[in-house]
């Protein structure tokens, strides 16, 4: 099956930071999502963004889909920012199955 | 986006034991998934819920073990049976909806097995 793998695998940063997370993925996908993962486990929708680039705020996603990699920037970071970012992706020919990576634990310190 | 209600919130169960895990979604929806996602770990995809058939299960889950409803389109159950320790998780209902390929997650149910 496809592989997912994110970095760095942990990120401690002071707020106010801006950070990249990157997410590598072993073949063709026609689905990608970005999920952030709170400290108390609710997991909660960033992008769906299987090419190209979009913007919410203070967060912005970017998929190469021919290079097999998708960025998320954040910036300005604030400590609610804190938690598991997973990125997860599924395959052609409309496969609903999301493959999931895994993770980057970000802390931000006040 | 959907809102995903899941029961129970948490349990603590005895090894032997079965616990069905109930979720609720406030609109139709065209899929539905069950996911686990074990200590520290990241999540692993149980079964795809299929309305009014049995479920497309993934390598490594039985529907022995892990036996899941869906009798509508707003309403699933996983029952985690028979339980060991190592079924210690936490238990998470998605539901992809009918306009978007967007998936949306449940607030999941910590389980623990002693």
């Amino acid at each position: 099956g496809i592989q997912v793998e994110q970095s760095p695998p942990d990120l401690i940063l002071q707020e106010g930071a801006n950070s990249t997370l990157r997410c590598n993925f072993s073949d063709s996908v026609n689905n990608l999502q970005w999920f952030h993962q709170n400290p108390w486990g609710q997991l909660i929708n960033l992008f769906y963004i299987p090419s190209g680039t979009k913007q919410n705020g203070r967060l912005s996603a970017t998929t190469v889909a021919t290079e097999r990699y998708s960025l998320l920037y954040i910036s300005s970071s604030q400590t609610t920012d804190s938690g598991v970012y997973f990125c997860a992706v599924g395959g052609e020919g409309g496969n609903e199955k999301l493959t999931f990576g895994t993770g980057t634990r970000l802390t931000i310190i006040p | 986006s959907a809102v995903i209600s899941q029961k129970p919130s948490r349990d603590i169960c005895q090894r032997g034991t079965s616990l069905t895990i109930q979720c609720q979604v406030d609109s139709q929806v065209t899929m539905m998934f069950w996911y686990r996602q074990q200590p520290g770990q990241s999540l692993t995809l149980i079964a795809t819920a299929n309305q009014g058939s049995e479920a497309t299960y993934e390598s490594g889950f039985v529907i022995d073990k892990f036996p899941i409803s869906r009798p509508n389109l707003t309403f699933s159950t996983l029952t985690v049976s028979n339980m060991s320790p190592e079924d210690s998780s936490i238990y998470l209902c998605s539901v992809r909806g009918f306009s978007n390929y967007e998936q949306y997650f449940g607030p999941g149910t910590r389980l623990t097995v002693t």
